[in-house]
């Protein structure tokens, strides 16, 4: 089945240690996207990326880092930098290119930094 | 960054009630999408808007896209318990395409 994959599902790390969230998608999608949520809030944008190897700042990238080597992945990696990373992460993706289209999220990582 | 507004911010409605909620922009819209979240899962997408004034159903929802392009409302008609969730418009405004800005939530809760 086509779709975004996010791992892992809960993820528990030590304060001051970098961890990597994973985002594959088999839709053929040229744009992905990173969000942050906490409890009870809405969805800001990390970051996002229109096509490989090229991504973009959203509107909370301090203490984030990207990579965009492959069509299929969009990992985001929270680094030690990143003041208050426990939240909800989702990943979403879409068509792209210029064209207004949906875009499909995962099922989401809850990052606990203990 | 730019910033949707979205109200009401909770609503309480008896089961088989209709609903109502509604998102405005400051800047012009080309796209509206309205998603629902369940606790602890990834949005889901409901409907999708491209055109202004556009109507589009999906079952009991029913989401227009504002005449101004800087609106969009999302009605559930004859609510059940199974509606109840965290509902976000969003969009991508007419500069930047590739660009997804999420309202903050409208949260949904259905008494039987």
């Amino acid at each position: 089945d086509g779709g975004i994959t996010q791992s892992p599902k809960y993820l528990f790390r030590k304060e001051g240690q970098n961890v990597t969230l994973s985002c594959e998608q088999n839709l053929n999608h040229d744009a992905m996207y990173w969000y942050r949520q906490d409890p009870g809030q809405g969805l800001r944008l990390i970051y996002y990326s229109q096509i490989v190897n090229d991504f973009q700042k959203g509107d909370i990238a301090e203490g984030y880092s990207v990579s965009r080597e492959k069509k299929e992945s969009f990992p985001l990696t929270v680094t030690s930098a990143q003041k208050n990373p426990t939240a909800f992460y989702l990943c979403a993706s879409s068509i792209g290119g210029g064209r207004n289209t949906e875009a499909f999220f995962g099922q989401g990582t809850r990052l606990t930094v203990v | 960054g730019q910033q949707l507004n979205q109200s009401p911010q909770s609503m309480f409605i008896q089961e088989g009630e209709d609903v109502s909620m509604n998102c405005t922009s400051s800047s012009i819209f080309n796209t509206w999408l309205w998603y629902k979240q369940d606790p602890g899962e990834g949005p889901v997408l409901l409907i999708a808007l491209y055109k202004a004034g556009e109507l589009t159903s999906n079952g009991r929802l029913t989401a227009q896209f504002g005449i101004t392009r800087k609106d969009s409302f999302l009605n559930i008609s004859a609510s059940i318990p199974s509606d109840v969730g965290i509902y976000f418009c969003a969009g991508r405004e007419k500069t930047s395409y590739d660009k997804v800005i999420f309202g903050p939530g409208t949260s949904l809760s259905v008494i039987p």
